[in-house]
C-alpha cells in the first residue's frame, strides 16, 4: 500500500505564474486535509476535503487559492497569481475514516519557490 | 484559539540516554494528540496517536503520555540512537473539528 504521494515534490515559479500541486491519498482514504509550513513556522492547516466536497477551507486565504479533489484522480491545491511569500513547503494528509479517530499520514511534500 | 507549545525547542544529548521530550496545549477540548517525526526536507511520520480517553501509547522505544486535564503530554524516547535525530512535532485534532493544530517542534540531536 503506497503512502500519500504529492507532486511535484519541487516547484519553481516565477511571481504571477500558477502554482498547481497534486496529491493522491492512501488506497481506501476518503479525507485528505492540505497543510502549508512556512520557513521557521509550524504546519498551518489550511483545508479538508472529501471526495468531490470542500468540507473545511477555514485555514485557506480566500483570494488566489483553490483546492478540489474530484470524484476521479487526485486532490489539486491551486495557488493562482504567485508571490514570494507563497514560498513554502505544502502537505497533503490522507486519513481514511477522518481525524476523530484515526491517525493521519502525510505526504513528503511539495516545496514551491516562487522566483 | 487552541495554540500548541513544545519545549525546548531544540536539544541535544549522547547516544544512549533516554530524553522526554514535552507539549502543552491550551484548551483541553481535543479528540485526540499524535506525535510526528520530520526528517530535514522529508513529510511527517506518523509516531503515536493518543484519543484523549487515553493515557499513555507505546511503540518500541516510544512512549506517549497525554494529561487532557492539564493539558500536557511527553514523548519518552529510551535509549537515544543517531538515527533518532530528527524534530518531532506534536499536534492536536480540537474537538468538533477535522484539524490538527501543531506545535513547532523539538529538534533532537543525538550525538554518537
Amino acid at each position: 500500500n503506497a503512502g500519500v504521494m504529492q507532486n511535484p515534490r519541487h516547484l519553481v515559479r516565477r511571481r504571477g505564474q500558477e502554482a498547481r500541486l497534486r496529491c493522491s491519498p492512501m488506497k481506501g482514504h476518503s479525507h485528505v486535509y492540505w497543510y502549508r509550513q512556512l520557513p521557521e513556522e509550524g504546519l498551518k492547516f489550511m483545508v479538508y476535503l472529501q471526495k468531490e466536497n470542500i468540507i473545511d477551507e477555514s485555514g485557506m486565504p480566500k483570494e488566489r487559492f483553490s483546492a478540489e479533489f474530484p470524484k476521479e484522480g487526485p486532490s489539486i491545491l491551486r495557488i493562482q497569481q504567485v508571490v514570494r511569500g507563497d514560498s513554502a513547503a505544502y502537505f497533503c494528509a490522507s486519513s481514511p475514516f477522518g481525524l476523530l479517530n484515526t491517525e493521519a499520514f502525510f505526504g513528503q511534500g511539495t516545496r514551491l519557490t516562487v522566483v | 484559539k487552541q495554540e500548541v507549545t513544545q519545549i525546548p525547542a531544540a536539544l541535544s544529548v549522547p547516544e544512549g540516554e533516554n530524553l522526554v521530550l514535552n507539549c502543552s496545549f491550551t484548551d483541553s477540548a481535543i479528540y485526540n494528540l499524535q506525535w510526528f517525526r520530520q526528517d530535514p526536507g522529508k513529510g511527517l511520520t506518523s509516531l503515536l496517536l493518543i484519543q484523549s480517553s487515553q493515557r499513555e501509547q507505546t511503540s518500541g522505544r516510544l512512549n506517549a503520555s497525554l494529561d487532557k486535564s492539564s493539558g500536557r503530554s511527553t514523548l519518552y524516547i529510551a535509549a537515544s540512537q543517531p538515527g533518532d535525530s530528527a524534530t518531532y512535532l506534536c499536534a492536536v485534532t480540537q474537538g468538533g473539528s477535522e484539524k490538527l493544530v501543531f506545535g513547532k517542534g523539538t529538534k533532537l540531536t543525538v550525538n554518537p
